[in-house]
């Protein structure tokens, strides 16, 4: 199967600070990657849908002005969480499609903690 | 709104026991229905899939059928090994390749 990669599969950050996670399709082209979010047993849940060359679309209930999505080129989106507060410690994973009808492969996740 | 119930874990069997995870949605229109696997360290990987009803996904042994008339999408494997534990997510899309609705996830754990 095609390989998504995510990076940094681990960081800590001090409050205040903004954080970029990284996902990148590595042998494939990705129209569409999907941002999820994990809490400590809970569900993956959906943030937001990137399309290449496009603006997000962010779920409802998230703060698009603090988690930045930008789907630069078809192989490259990042996320961005600014200003960071221990709320935010949470499961970052990303997922990504090569077009639609075709399986979405996901990265290996971020976790994230906010001191 | 789409959602799914999937059973809560851990769930701990013995090599070679038989294995059910239990999965039920909430679907407007005939959604498709997967099941993905999540290894220590690892990313989600898709386990199986199907896309209508009756349809049973397989694969490394694990089955699962589409059962419109119970809503469910039950996971099943009629022997597990160690290497099977893993954390087991049922999921639900509108169709293939687009955004994911995800249970809680089961943890498996199974020892020799």
């Amino acid at each position: 199967g095609a390989v998504v990669s995510q990076h940094p599969s681990r960081v800590i950050c001090k409050s205040g600070t903004s954080v970029k996670i990284e996902c990148r399709s590595l042998d494939f082209q990705a129209t569409t990657m999907f941002w999820y979010r994990q809490f400590p047993k809970q569900s993956l849940m959906l943030m937001a849908t990137s399309n290449e060359g496009s603006k997000a679309t962010y779920e409802q209930g998230v703060e698009k002005d603090k988690f930045l999505i930008n789907h630069a080129s078809l192989t490259l989106s990042t996320l961005t969480v600014t200003s960071a507060h221990p709320e935010d410690s949470s499961f970052y994973i990303c997922s990504a499609t090569k077009t639609v009808n075709t399986e979405a492969f996901f990265g290996q996740g971020t976790r994230l903690t906010v001191v | 709104g789409n959602s799914v119930t999937q059973m809560e874990g851990p769930v701990t069997l013995s090599e070679e026991a038989f294995l059910t995870i239990n999965c039920t949605y909430t679907a407007t229109g005939y959604p498709s229905l997967f099941w993905y696997v999540q290894y220590p360290g690892e990313g989600l990987q898709l386990l199986l899939k199907a896309t209508k009803a009756d349809d049973k996904g397989s694969n490394k042994g694990f089955e699962a059928t589409y059962r419109k008339e119970t809503t469910s999408f039950h996971l099943e494997k009629g022997s597990v090994q160690v290497s099977d534990s893993a954390v087991y997510f049922c999921a639900l899309s509108d169709r293939v390749g687009t955004a994911l609705i995800f249970g809680k996830g089961t943890t498996l754990s199974v020892s020799s």
